[in-house]
């Protein structure tokens, strides 16, 4: 069964400066595709990044990228140039190639607080 | 525009009343989800349909029961409501029900019984 692990706990960042959050992951599926969402305070779940496990390389949307260590089994997201709007909490998840009952699997989440 | 709608937002219900959740998706894709988020703010998938057909069935409760009308539809009626189920649902979609494919997610509905 796939796992994904985040336990680092809250978050504090300054304005303008990188982040990294962690998210660590088992799975022994050689297919999957590892998530990235955010979820504000208002509560809607927002996508920001897909990597796949054949990608070579680490995937990237605008300011946010994900530092991929397939053999460390991490999946790490790095937010650089913070801004007050990053505040939120961020779930790390997976899917699995297992067919028709593929299940995208989250974290705990992780919060994030940007100080001005 | 809205890419997944929810309907409604907000819903205070008392305990052993019926009651549904509507979805409607505008991005063409074949796959829906169901999920619940609990207090804790763990995220766990219930249910996912394929082209109006059940796919994915977690061990939920059968009081809850999905409907797909048609593809770009699921809805979430939810019979005998119980304290435990006081959480937010939120419904997704995705292109396909690939590893691959990103879901994208419903604004949800925070659900709280009395």
């Amino acid at each position: 069964a796939q796992k994904i692990t985040q336990t680092q706990p809250g978050m504090f960042v300054q304005e303008k400066e990188a982040v990294t959050l962690d998210c660590t992951y088992d799975t022994s599926d050689p297919s999957y595709g590892l998530f990235w969402y955010k979820q504000p305070s208002s509560g809607e779940m927002i996508f920001l990044i897909y990597q796949g496990s054949y990608d070579q390389q680490n995937a990237t949307e605008g300011r946010y990228s994900l530092n991929f260590q397939k053999a460390r089994k991490s999946a790490n997201l790095v937010i650089s140039a913070s801004q007050l709007g990053d505040s939120a909490m961020y779930f790390c998840a997976m899917r699995v190639y297992t067919g028709a009952n593929s299940k995208l699997t989250f974290g705990k989440g992780i919060t994030l607080s940007v100080r001005p | 525009d809205t890419a997944v709608s929810q309907t409604p937002k907000y819903l205070v219900t008392q305990m052993g009343n019926d009651k549904s959740i509507k979805c409607e998706q505008n991005l063409g894709h074949d796959t829906m989800y169901w999920y619940k988020q609990d207090s804790k703010k763990f995220l766990k998938i219930m249910f996912s349909y394929n082209n109006k057909e059940l796919i994915i069935n977690e061990t939920v409760p059968n009081r809850f029961s999905p409907k797909s009308p048609d593809k770009a539809h699921l809805n979430l009626h939810i019979n005998s409501l119980e304290l435990g189920d006081s959480a937010v649902y939120f419904c997704a979609s995705s292109q396909e029900e690939g590893f691959a494919d990103t879901q994208y997610f419903g604004p949800g509905t925070r659900l709280t019984v009395l």
